[in-house]
């Protein structure tokens, strides 16, 4: 069970607007620790798409933002294209008593109907 | 052309060992924040340990005390050694840079392969 929680799915069809949330808690997104989102093609690395909660890579179309609020993020995907179709994980990073770590959310299935 | 290129995986039986390295080019990985991540067949990403460009080390729960983390700064790479190795080690392992607090895994590699079969 990842320590970030996502939907496992989520679709849209070309042109809409869709949104895949990340769930946190106090020790991690909740204490203010950076979010940062990655796109991953099958059989490929994963890719940076949107790092410290809201900025884009060079590269990286203004169709994807994100935004971040108390102990969740968001990561929006407008004018959707078929070439969005891919897994999304969100990453922060996590404070407990097990000590310091990079967390992942299990990610989420983007599908473009 | 910055890059990430891994080698080292393979076959092992359980309680083999492995290492894998990370050849980096076009930036110096002592000077960055340098990450190890794998993804079990069909499953997600999990991290397993970062050096930080001062040296401190730390490792996910599931691999301390097996896997250890570590880079040569005259060849430029990245290491990882796995001890102890597990069935649910069994993943695609890539290295990634992180260029700063704050500026999120930016760099992959392509991923090795460790299968470990009983």
């Amino acid at each position: 069970q990842s320590v970030l929680t996502q939907p496992p799915s989520v679709s849209g069809a070309p042109g809409q607007r869709v949104t895949i949330s990340c769930t946190g808690s106090s020790s991690n997104i909740g204490a203010g620790y950076d979010v940062h989102w990655y796109r991953q093609l099958p059989g490929t690395a994963p890719k940076l798409l949107i790092y410290g909660n809201n900025n884009r890579p060079s590269g990286v179309p203004d169709r994807f933002s994100g935004s971040k609020s108390g102990t969740s993020a968001s990561l929006a995907i407008s004018g959707l294209q078929a070439e969005d179709e891919a897994n999304y994980y969100c990453q922060s990073y996590d404070d407990s008593l097990s000590g310091w770590h990079v967390v992942f959310g299990g990610g989420t299935k983007l599908t473009v109907l | 052309e910055v890059q990430l290129v891994e080698s080292g995986g393979g076959l092992v039986q359980p309680g083999g060992s492995l290492r894998l390295s990370c050849a980096a080019s076009g930036f110096t990985v002592s000077n960055n924040y340098m990450n190890w991540v794998r993804q079990a067949p069909g499953k997600g990403l999990e991290w397993v340990s970062i050096i930080y460009s001062g040296g401190r080390t730390y490792q996910a729960d599931s691999v301390k005390g097996r896997f250890t983390i570590s880079r040569d700064n005259s060849k430029n790479t990245l290491y990882l050694q796995m001890n102890s190795l597990r069935t649910e080690d069994t993943a695609v392992y890539y290295c990634a840079r992180s260029s700063g607090y704050g500026t999120g895994l930016d760099v992959w590699g392509q991923g090795t392969t460790v299968t470990v079969f009983s």
